[in-house]
């Protein structure tokens, strides 16, 4: 099946610092989503990115896909106590999507 | 527009009993799916349903884990006998359709196993 890594694991950051995290793919990959779940709620879609190098914004989100659309990256800007949870990206491969390992995000006021 | 509407929400039960879970998708979704999220990992696909046909059960424990879509709409995913690894938060999903729609989540189904 498909395989996706994400990285870090978990991430302790100060209120106002920046947060990335990434997913990496040994294939390439058509498209790749991302979903936030915030601590004991459920997934909740974010966006979706399809083409080679593409960049997209949401306020202080910035979602890239890679040149070889083989990896994704997710930005925070100046991290607010609203951005806590779970970011996990999910990868499709025969019409079925396989979520990534999470990145579990807490910020320290 | 309702979301995906689960129940029951919290459930508790010995092991080697049964257990059986209901899901609501949005209205007009083709596309429905369970997956089991175990504590600190991401969701796991088990079933996935286009209209009441099934397109992918790869991943469902078939020996004990069992689930139907039979009219196309609401769905049912059941576990007969129960294990105590299959604690875990049971999510169901739906879509507009398969392939690259974003899925949208219902509130899950906490399920312990004693």
């Amino acid at each position: 099946g498909q395989q996706v890594m994400q990285i870090p694991q978990y991430q302790h950051v100060q209120e106002g610092e920046d947060f990335t995290t990434y997913c990496n793919s040994s294939t390439t990959l058509s498209n790749i989503q991302w979903y936030k779940q915030r601590p004991g709620g459920h997934p909740v879609f974010l966006i979706q990115l399809v083409k080679s190098g593409e960049v997209k914004k949401q306020k202080r989100l910035t979602f890239q896909f890679g040149e070889a659309k083989k990896n994704s990256s997710l930005h925070i800007t100046a991290t607010q106590t609203t951005d806590v949870g779970t970011y996990f990206c999910g990868v499709f491969g025969n019409e079925k999507l396989t979520f990534g390992t999470g990145t579990r995000l807490t910020i320290i006021p | 527009e309702a979301g995906v509407a689960q129940s029951p929400r919290y459930k508790i039960i010995e092991k080697r009993q049964s257990v059986a879970f209901w899901c609501n998708p949005i209205s007009g979704h083709a596309t429905l799916y369970w997956y089991q999220q175990i504590l600190g990992q991401g969701p796991k696909l088990l079933i996935q349903f286009q209209n009441n046909g099934v397109v992918d059960d790869s991943q469902l424990p078939k020996d004990r884990f069992s689930a139907e879509r039979l009219k196309g709409v609401d769905s049912t995913l059941k576990i007969q006998p129960a294990k105590l690894e299959d604690s875990a938060v049971y999510l169901c999903a739906s879509s507009f359709a398969a392939g690259g729609y974003e899925q949208y989540f219902g509130p899950g189904t906490r399920l312990t196993v004693t």
